[in-house]
């Protein structure tokens, strides 16, 4: 079985200032990671996943995460954010055997961007 | 593609009474899930459905709680009778075999005075 932990559950940040958004995830299969971000009275929206091949993947809205097999983490990061990054950000993991059908999620990380 | 759609997007009822949550899949998608969000639990997957056909209903609190999905193009979830801890925003989802990710409808916030 897979999960994920969410390390901070809250992330205060100075506008222009970088962050990162740390995710832990525990499986004993292949991974398929991702980040969803959602905004005040909103859904879920998908910022960007890992699949396979290089582990930096980049996102919508300048945001980009680390695959790191060793150390079993996922961490999303930005150099400067902005007063409309303020959000929900969930992490979230499902394995290659049972692909989008079984999606677990992170508690959450509530950014927000001071100006 | 309009995205998943849900409704009502707000629902505010009396403990006690009947509730009924639907929702709209992304025409193409075959997947469809319905989940609960609430601050002390946060994002709780209640069941999903492959084809129409429920596959895991383990996250369903209750019988008070029921999930159909009687065609391609749409699904409810059911409370029967509502109770004010059922107070919370309920998501659905959907998605099909070929992606690796799910689709999220904007939600309906329930509240059960």
């Amino acid at each position: 079985a897979q999960s994920v932990t969410q390390l901070d559950s809250q992330v205060p940040v100075f506008e222009e200032a970088p962050v990162e958004l740390r995710c832990n995830y525990s499986s004993s299969v292949s991974v398929y990671l991702f980040w969803y971000v959602q905004y005040p009275n909103q859904g879920l929206q998908l910022l960007l996943k890992y699949l396979s091949g290089s582990t930096l993947v980049k996102g919508i809205n300048g945001f980009e995460a680390e695959f790191n097999k060793s150390q079993t983490s996922f961490h999303l990061r930005k150099p400067s954010v902005h007063i409309s990054d303020t959000a929900e950000y969930f992490c979230a993991v499902s394995s290659s055997r049972t692909g989008a059908n079984n999606l677990f999620f992170g508690t959450g990380t509530r950014l927000t961007v001071i100006p | 593609d309009a995205g998943v759609i849900q409704s009502p997007r707000h629902e505010v009822t009396e403990m006690g009474q009947e509730v009924t949550l639907r929702c709209k899949p992304i025409s193409g998608h075959n997947s469809l899930f319905w989940y609960r969000q609430t601050m002390m639990r946060g994002l709780e997957l209640l069941i999903y459905f492959n084809n129409n056909v429920p596959i895991d209903d383990s996250g369903m609190p209750e019988d008070r709680f029921s999930a159909k999905m009687p065609n391609a193009s749409f699904s409810t979830l059911k409370i029967q009778p509502s109770e004010p801890r059922d107070s919370a925003v309920y998501f659905c989802a959907s998605t099909r075999p070929d992606y690796y990710e799910q689709y999220f409808g904007p939600g309906t916030r329930l509240t059960v005075t």
